[in-house]
Formats: C-alpha cells, structure tokens, sequence
C-alpha cells in the first residue's frame, strides 16, 4: 500500500501568513489522484482539494493544491482564523485508499 | 443538499459486533459509492472499505476483511457497517463518505462514536 507522509507534524503560524504543507508519497499515485481535508475538533473531514489540485465546491481561492507523482504541496495563502485545523491528504488512485497522519496548523 | 447521516453512539463489549447506519439524502443513492473511514481519537484516519450502493459489491481493506460486512438497503436510501469481534483497538470515531466511482470522498456523515469496553 501507498505510504503518505505529511510533514511538518505542527506548524505554528499568525493569521495573514502563508502555510505551505507537504505530503510525500512512497509510490507515484495513479492518475494523481491525491486529495487534502480539513478537519475541525469534533467534525468530520472536509475536502477541500482533490486531483491534487482541483478546488472542491465553495472552497476560498486561498486553498492551492499543486504537485504530482510523489510530492504534493497544500498552500493556504494568507491564512484566516478559521484556517487553524488538522489537515489531511488521501490518495485515492490505488487500492487501499490511504492517509498521511496530518498536519496540525495552529496560531503562534 | 448532500447528506450523510448516521446512527448513535454505540457502546459495545469486547467480542461483540456492532453495527452503524448511514441514511443517505439529496442525491441519487445508487449513483455514488459508500466508503467508511474510521479515526481513534486524537489520531489519523483509516480506510475500511467501500460498497457499491447500486450492485451492492463491496472492497475491504485487508486488515478487515473477514471481520466486516457493509450492506444497503436501497429502499431507504441506507448503508451498513458491521464490525465483529471487537477489541478495544476498535474504539474510534465511524465515518460514512460518499465517492463518484473511484473518486474522492467529497461528502461526510458526521461520525459515530464506537467505544468497546
């Protein structure tokens, strides 16, 4: 199965700044097919970029996914007080689906 | 709108089974796949599999394959999670998500708590 590894573990950031996010995958992924999920405390996982970067319905232009193959980057460009949640990747070319174990994005 | 909907909290001994709902609205059910995910708390996230809402064929992750059964009853719009033998390895947060066929997961129950102790 495809490893994902997301890296940093925490990023410590102040609201207006830039959050570039990285997930490293252990095999190319099929299609591209590497998606990023927000999730809050006590909510359910929110697409927010699929086919590593196609915007999801209603997602802010402030999201940017881009990369192929292995690397893929999440880039929040100036980041909101919302912003400030765990995110996930997920490929979905090949079987099993997998996740990396996330980035935690919190206020410095 | 898309929603996903699922049953209650469940608290469950070990070596039981327990079984979760997801009552699908606002889309055609049949068009979509069924894929559940499940989290332990404070942790990642992990793919069980998948069921085919209109053919009812299903694909499990290997590490629960002869421990899990999804299903669906196209009556009510509804897919089923059923986990056996249960340790308390098996507390986490159940999520039902919905794919395009081989696609993305774009929308998301809102979880069900599954404590075994």
């Amino acid at each position: 199965e495809i490893v994902l590894t997301q890296s940093p573990g925490t990023l410590s950031l102040s609201p207006g700044e830039r959050a570039t996010l990285s997930c490293r995958a252990s095999q190319s992924i099929t299609n591209n097919y590497l998606a990023w999920y927000q999730q809050k405390p006590g909510q359910a996982p929110r697409l927010l970029i699929y086919a590593a970067s196609s915007r999801a319905t209603g997602i802010p232009d402030r999201f940017t996914g881009s990369g192929s193959g292995t690397d893929f980057t999440l880039t929040i460009s100036r980041l909101e007080p919302e912003d400030f949640a765990v995110y996930f990747c997920q490929q979905y070319g090949n079987s099993p689906r997998t996740f990396g174990q996330g980035t935690k994005l919190e206020i410095k | 709108q898309v929603q996903l909907v699922q049953s209650g909290a469940e608290v469950k001994k070990p070596g039981a089974s327990v079984r979760v709902s997801c009552k699908a609205s606002g889309y055609t059910f049949t068009g979509y796949f069924i894929h559940w995910v499940r989290q332990v708390p404070g942790q990642g996230l992990e793919w069980m599999g998948w069921i085919n809402p209109n053919s009812g064929g299903t694909n499990y992750a290997q590490r629960f394959q002869g421990r899990v059964t999804m299903t669906r009853d196209t009556s009510i719009s509804t897919t089923y999670m059923e986990l056996n033998s249960l340790t308390s390895d098996d507390t986490a947060v159940y999520y039902c998500a919905r794919s395009p066929m081989g696609q993305r997961n774009d929308y998301w129950g809102q979880g069900t708590l599954v404590t075994v102790s």
